[in-house]
């Protein structure tokens, strides 16, 4: 199994451009979950899909985020228009969702800077 | 809500040395305890959890970590650290019948000094 891919990862960006940070997970999970990660604030939690449907999005910071998953196997999260404190790490992570214990597995991240 | 604390941002030990890396939670309901490691430029890795039973749980890379529910809290242990241990250390929490969202602690540092 390849794991969790991320793509791109590592993005460099002027402020006020549209970036899109992409998952697959994997295959047979049926969770997934979008995070940042910062040296101010930690780890973050954006959003959460179950079965392919936004289950909760309240860490989504601004409406210039939003995260879509429009199959099982790939989803995006999308920042439009970014500004320089968008820069972060940002991991994606999915679990098999058949036992409520069974642990995330976290993507290589993507490492995005906003100039 | 729930809650985690990871009250050292830093750890240091020296190689060989026996580590701890503080954990306490807060939750009302029966807790998942996870512990994931994170290596430099790296994501998260899982290490051990607490679902139920035996109170001390061994995980990947001789790891253990102890469930003391009057104390609220999940320490992760190794008798020797070793070098290639420093890492970045999160612990994370998750209540049976809240969804599979983890509310993660603030991580910490582990420096193994040779």
């Amino acid at each position: 199994d390849a794991g969790v891919i991320q793509s791109p990862r590592h993005e460099v960006t002027e402020m006020g451009q549209e970036v899109t940070l992409r998952c697959k997970p994997i295959s047979g999970h049926n969770s997934l979950f979008w995070y940042r990660q910062t040296m101010m604030r930690g780890l973050e939690l954006l959003i959460y899909f179950n079965n392919n449907v936004p289950i909760d999005d309240s860490g989504m910071p601004e409406d210039r985020f939003s995260a879509k998953m429009p199959n099982a196997s790939f989803s995006t999260l999308k920042i439009q228009p970014s500004e320089p404190r968008d820069s972060a790490v940002y991991f994606c992570a999915s679990i098999r969702d058949t036992r409520s214990y069974n642990e995330q597995f976290f993507g290589p991240g993507t490492r995005l800077t906003v100039l | 809500a729930q809650s985690v604390a990871q009250p050292e941002d830093q750890v240091n030990v020296a190689e060989g040395n026996p580590l701890t890396v503080k954990c306490t939670y807060s939750v009302s309901g029966n807790p998942y305890l996870f512990w994931y490691v994170q290596y430099p430029n790296r994501g998260l890795q899982f290490l051990l959890k607490y679902i139920t039973g035996d109170n001390l749980v061994k995980g990947s890379y001789g790891f253990e970590a102890e469930f003391n529910k009057s104390q609220t809290s999940f320490h992760l242990k190794k008798p020797s650290a070793l070098v290639s241990d420093s890492a970045l250390y999160f612990c994370a929490v998750r209540v049976n019948n809240a969804g599979n969202m983890l509310t993660f602690g603030g991580g910490t540092r582990l420096m193994v000094k040779p």
